[in-house]
């Protein structure tokens, strides 16, 4: 089952914008617990895009931001580019397990 | 910064399996090391952390009991022990590095991964 729903797949035309929406609870999310989100190339690691909700690790560029309210988070990408093609991931912390969680994941694909 | 992980690993039901995964490019102590595995075709799944100054470990309800986080800081390597290994265990190990210290919130960078398959 899963703890952060994430919707399994998105597209958009080179240029796009896209959302990747986090569905939680009020046992993660909706507690106040940050939502991070995660790029993912196959056959690499994650790579951390969006801290405590919104904020941006050095190198992540501006068109990629993140946001919450209430029990779910979202994940928008501008300008869209063939790079962008990739696996996403949210992630926050759910009380009722002690323990980080991950929503299912997002494949993005760029038309 | 790097995490460079132990090879693939291919073990039998029953058995154990111990994953290294060497830091370099920071103060080892500094930080908590994650331990996240990702199963074929499945989601990402946390699995605890240790504290690499000393040694204190967390593991997720669904591991604990069958885990074990340790670290040689001198090595400034941590290693993931799991025993009573089964074919669900079948999956890609990461370990990630806590992006702030020990905020113990998020994880980045990752190790590359080490494939461990559970087949008899």
């Amino acid at each position: 089952q899963s703890v952060l729903t994430q919707p399994p797949s998105v597209s958009g035309a080179p240029g796009q914008r896209v959302t990747i929406s986090c569905i939680g609870s009020n046992s993660n999310i909706g507690a106040g617990y940050n939502v991070y989100w995660y790029r993912q190339l196959p056959g690499t690691p994650p790579k951390l895009l969006i801290y405590h909700n919104s904020l941006r690790p050095s190198g992540v560029p501006d068109r990629i931001s993140g946001s919450n309210s209430g029990t779910s988070a979202s994940l928008a990408i501008t300008g869209l580019q063939a790079e962008d093609e990739a696996d996403y991931y949210c992630q926050s912390f759910d009380i009722s397990l002690s323990a980080s969680v991950f929503g299912g994941g997002t494949k993005l694909t760029v038309l | 910064v790097q995490l460079v992980q132990s090879g693939a690993e291919v073990k039998k039901p029953g058995a154990s399996v111990k994953v290294s995964c060497k830091a370099s490019g920071y103060i080892f102590s500094n930080y908590a090391m994650h331990w996240v595995r990702q199963a074929p075709g499945q989601r990402l799944e946390w699995m605890g952390w240790i504290d690499a100054d000393n040694g204190k470990t967390k593991y997720s309800q669904t591991f604990q009991g069958r885990v074990t986080f340790t670290r040689d800081r001198s090595a400034s390597t941590v290693y993931m022990e799991v025993g009573s290994l089964r074919s669900e265990d079948t999956a890609v190990y990461y370990c990630a590095r806590d992006f702030s210290g020990y905020d113990l919130d998020c994880f980045d960078p990752w190790g590359q991964g080490t494939l461990l398959t559970v087949s008899s």
